[in-house]
Parts: structure tokens; sequence; C-alpha cells
């Protein structure tokens, strides 16, 4: 069965610093997606990455950039330069082939001034 | 494109009201699904569909209906609301439920449901 485990439940950061939130997941299947969701709160689900399995290179969209440790099954979101707009839960979710996606618990991401 | 909408945006029953969660999108997804949020508990996937005629259950479909008779349309029917079910509501939509960038699911605003 297929489990996306993030272990943050809360992160500050500092304004124009990096931060970055942990993601690993469980799974048999050795063709997959990774995606990482934002969710601020007014409460739209926003799709900022995606990962493949077989990808060679991480993804990176803009200031937000995946670290994809295949061996170790994790796909942590990397969002450089923090602005205070970046303030909201983040979701990490997984799609095995021909199957569901499922998500994690989120983090909640405050950007301090 | 409007992308994927849903009505209504926020609604209260009473235990054992039943009621129509609608949802639409105007991409030409084959796959769109129902998720339900839960404070601490991420988003459940309720019921999805891989194309219109085709329905299946997903992790916690009970006390939940959907049908899909078109392509743009997944409706979701509370028969019997219960309690249990107060929960942000959100629909979802991929190209197809294949992987790759193009399968990325897109969500809808949610719906606000209170059962009292």
């Amino acid at each position: 069965a297929q489990k996306i485990t993030q272990t943050q439940p809360g992160m500050f950061v500092q304004e124009k610093e990096a931060v970055t939130l942990d993601c690993t997941y469980d799974t048999s299947d050795p063709s997959y997606g990774l995606f990482w969701y934002k969710q601020p709160s007014s409460g739209e689900m926003i799709f900022l990455i995606y990962q493949g399995s077989y990808d060679q290179q991480n993804a990176t969209e803009g200031r937000y950039s995946l670290n994809f440790q295949k061996a170790r099954k994790s796909a942590n979101l990397v969002i450089s330069a923090s602005q205070l707009g970046d303030s909201a839960m983040y979701f990490c979710a997984m799609r095995e082939s021909h199957n569901d996606m499922r998500f994690g618990a989120g983090t909640r991401l405050t950007v301090k001034p | 494109n409007a992308g994927v909408t849903q009505t209504p945006k926020f609604q209260v029953l009473k235990t054992g009201q039943s009621m129509t969660l609608q949802c639409a999108q105007d991409m030409n997804h084959e796959y769109m699904s129902w998720y339900r949020q839960d404070p601490g508990m991420g988003l459940r996937l309720i019921h999805y569909s891989v194309g219109a005629g085709i329905t299946d259950q997903g992790e916690v479909p009970n006390g939940y209906n959907v049908s899909r008779s078109t392509t743009e349309d997944f409706p979701l029917r509370l028969l019997s609301a219960a309690p249990s079910q107060t929960s942000v509501y959100f629909c979802a939509s991929s190209y197809s439920e294949s992987l790759g960038q193009l399968e990325t699911q897109y969500f809808g605003p949610g719906t606000r449901l209170l059962v009292l």
C-alpha cells in the first residue's frame, strides 16, 4: 500500500531564506510520480512541482525544487528566497502507475518578516 | 477555460438530509476524482472515474455515491448525511490516470460541508 509521510507539522522560515519541507514515501512500484501542492489560507490546492520516478534530474520550477533521493525514498521540497506569500500548507503526494493519488498529512509553513 | 468548478461553496445540512455536490471540468480530462479533507489528515480519496460511464471506490467511499454520465461532470451524492461527513470536499481532474506531467491533478476550489 502507498504511504506518504510528512514529519514536520509546522515549519518557520525567515523571509528571503531557503527552507526544506520533508517528504518520504513507500512503494514497491518502480513507476510512480511525486507531486507537491500548496494550499493557502483561502483553501484552494495549487500544483507546484512534479517528479517522475525515472527522471534523471531533480525537478525545478522557479523558486521550487524537488530534492529527489530515490534510494532513500524521499522527495523533499526546497523553496528558495522565501516570501511572505509562501505561508501556507504544503502537501506531498504520490501516484503509482494506474493508481490513485495519495497525500501526506501536510506541513504548515510560516514565513516570518 | 474555467478549469475545475464546484458548487456550492458552502452547505449546511441536517443529519439524514441528502444532497449532491457538483463538479465540472472543461479541459476534456478523462480522470476525475473526489477527495475529502479533514484537519490533520491531508486529502483522502472518496471515489474516482477514469472516463464516462466508469467509476470506482477510493479510500473512504462509504456514505457517498457517484456517477459519470458525461466527460465534463462528476457529481458526488450524499444519500443520508451524517455529522462524520462534515469536511471540505475537493474535486480534481487530470488528462488520464497515467503518470507524467500531463497527469497532474488540478483541483476545484472546494465545498465546505457542515452536517448538524
